[in-house]
């Protein structure tokens, strides 16, 4: 079945630490999207990419970094230099602009600094 | 700038009251798209539903009913004889269409509904 992989489902982190998370997709979709999820603020976006080798900054891309090596790819890291990582990351695929479709989610990360 | 408002954080009901829950959108773009998704505690966002900026049309599917409706921008959604399982944190979400769009989904703040026995 197609579908979106998230891995690992909770991660922990010391202080100063990076960490990756990983997207896959075998869905083949061309848009590929990170979100985080706090309580209270709905989802806000972190980065995108609309093709391979090609990515652009969300809302809040501000101590994340990210790669489109592959299309099936979507890796996701927090750098130490984002503040309070501490959140629920959902990795999201969609077939691209123009076409107006929703959606494919991944069952999500939660991410915890410890 | 393109934004969405659930101004309702919360919501609790009984067993088979009807609900519903408010969203408002903004756009400067004529064509844009408006989404439902619901968010089990697992996680996991689930697609309920997709309206484009040219269909005023409501929609039902089952218990759940969608009202669109352009002139207020609000595309509100309805939940007839609630049940447990239907508890959950919805999301209403909008995407710009047309040329030159980016893709993004914006997202509102989510409304968790909660459906007592």
């Amino acid at each position: 079945d197609g579908g979106i992989t998230q891995s690992p489902k909770y991660l922990f982190r010391k202080e100063g630490q990076n960490v990756t998370l990983s997207c896959e997709q075998n869905l083949n979709h061309d848009a590929m999207y990170w979100y985080r999820q706090d309580p209270g603020q709905g989802l806000r976006l972190i980065y995108y990419s609309q093709i391979v080798n090609d990515f652009q900054k969300g809302d809040i891309a501000e101590g994340y970094s990210v790669s489109r090596e592959k299309k099936e790819s979507f890796p996701l890291t927090v750098t130490s230099a984002q503040k309070n990582p501490t959140a629920f990351y959902l990795c999201a695929t969609g077939r691209g602009p123009g076409q107006g479709r929703g959606y494919t989610f991944g069952s999500g990360t939660r991410l915890t600094v410890v | 700038a393109q934004k969405v408002t659930q101004a309702q954080t919360e919501i609790s009901v009984v067993e088979k009251e009807d609900v519903t829950l408010d969203c408002v959108y903004e756009t400067r773009d004529t064509t844009y798209y408006l989404f439902w998704y619901k968010q089990p505690p697992s996680g996991e966002l689930v697609f309920l539903i997709r309206r484009n900026s040219f269909d005023e049309q409501n929609e039902i599917s089952g218990r759940y009913s969608w009202n669109f409706q352009k002139s207020t921008s609000s595309f509100n959604f309805t939940i007839t004889a609630s049940q447990v399982v239907d508890s959950a944190v919805y999301f209403c979400a909008l995407r710009e269409g047309g040329s030159g769009n980016t893709g993004k989904l914006i997202f509102g703040q989510g409304t968790t509904l909660q459906v007592k026995p």
